[in-house]
């Protein structure tokens, strides 16, 4: 079975670091990118950026470039999203995707791993 | 940055009724780059549709899509009680982006 498999809630306070996880099985890890997707409370989704596994390329949507870091690491089939100073904008429940690559450059989402709680609140 | 808009914003039906969801495009969506999803309540989004009509594995054939260029539609035959829920269309014809959702509700 395919499967994304996300770290557990995080609070934090204003202004620390965070660095979130999420775990692929059941397909060749390298073979597809891993996209970030935000889902700020009671709102839609927001594409925030991708990684490509076998190498590590990572792309940004302009709404988070420099405000997150996307990385990977193909060894233990894992792709992170990381903050250096987090605000309490922060504050959304965080998905990773497997991102189906087009001709386009991007791709649809299947499967989405479960999501991750991000609470950011002095 | 091709901006989606989806009506109506609510939808309120009675289990087993037809619901047509709308998608809207500000240009032109490249070889039908556009794909559907589901999410319930307290879940992750789940994929429906992908090339606008085409089904993702284990979806099954009462969700159907169509349409091209700037116009999308998803078709829920009969309702069942798992699709009330909110949809979302995504396009991927260049970076990325979603449509702020239609909510199906229990009439």
């Amino acid at each position: 079975e395919v499967q994304l498999v996300q770290s557990g809630a995080e609070v934090k306070k204003p202004g620390e670091s965070l660095r979130i996880s999420c775990q692929g099985s059941g397909y060749s890890f390298t073979s597809y990118w891993i996209s970030w997707v935000r889902q700020m409370p009671g709102k839609g989704l927001e594409w925030m950026g991708r990684i490509d596994p076998s190498d590590s390329s990572a792309d940004y949507s302009p709404s988070f470039e420099g405000l997150v870091t996307i990385s990977a690491d193909k060894s233990i089939n894992t792709a992170f999203l990381h903050w250096s100073s987090l605000k309490a904008s922060d504050t959304a429940m965080y998905y990773c995707a497997r991102e189906f690559a087009t001709s386009s450059g991007a791709g649809w989402f299947d499967p989405w791993g479960q999501g991750t709680l991000v609470t950011v609140s002095s | 940055e091709i901006v989606l808009t989806q009506s109506p914003g609510t939808l309120s039906l009675s289990p087993g009724d037809r619901a047509t969801l709308s998608c809207r495009a500000s240009q032109s969506v490249t070889s039908r780059y556009l794909a559907w999803y589901r999410q319930n309540p307290g879940q992750a989004p789940r994929l429906l549709i992908y090339g606008a009509s085409n089904r993702a594995t284990g979806i099954p054939d009462r969700f159907s899509g169509s349409g091209s260029g700037t116009d999308f539609t998803l078709t829920i035959s009969r309702l069942e009680p798992e699709d009330f829920a909110v949809y979302f269309c995504q396009q991927y014809g260049s970076s990325p982006s979603f449509g702020p959702g239609t909510k199906v509700d229990i009439k």
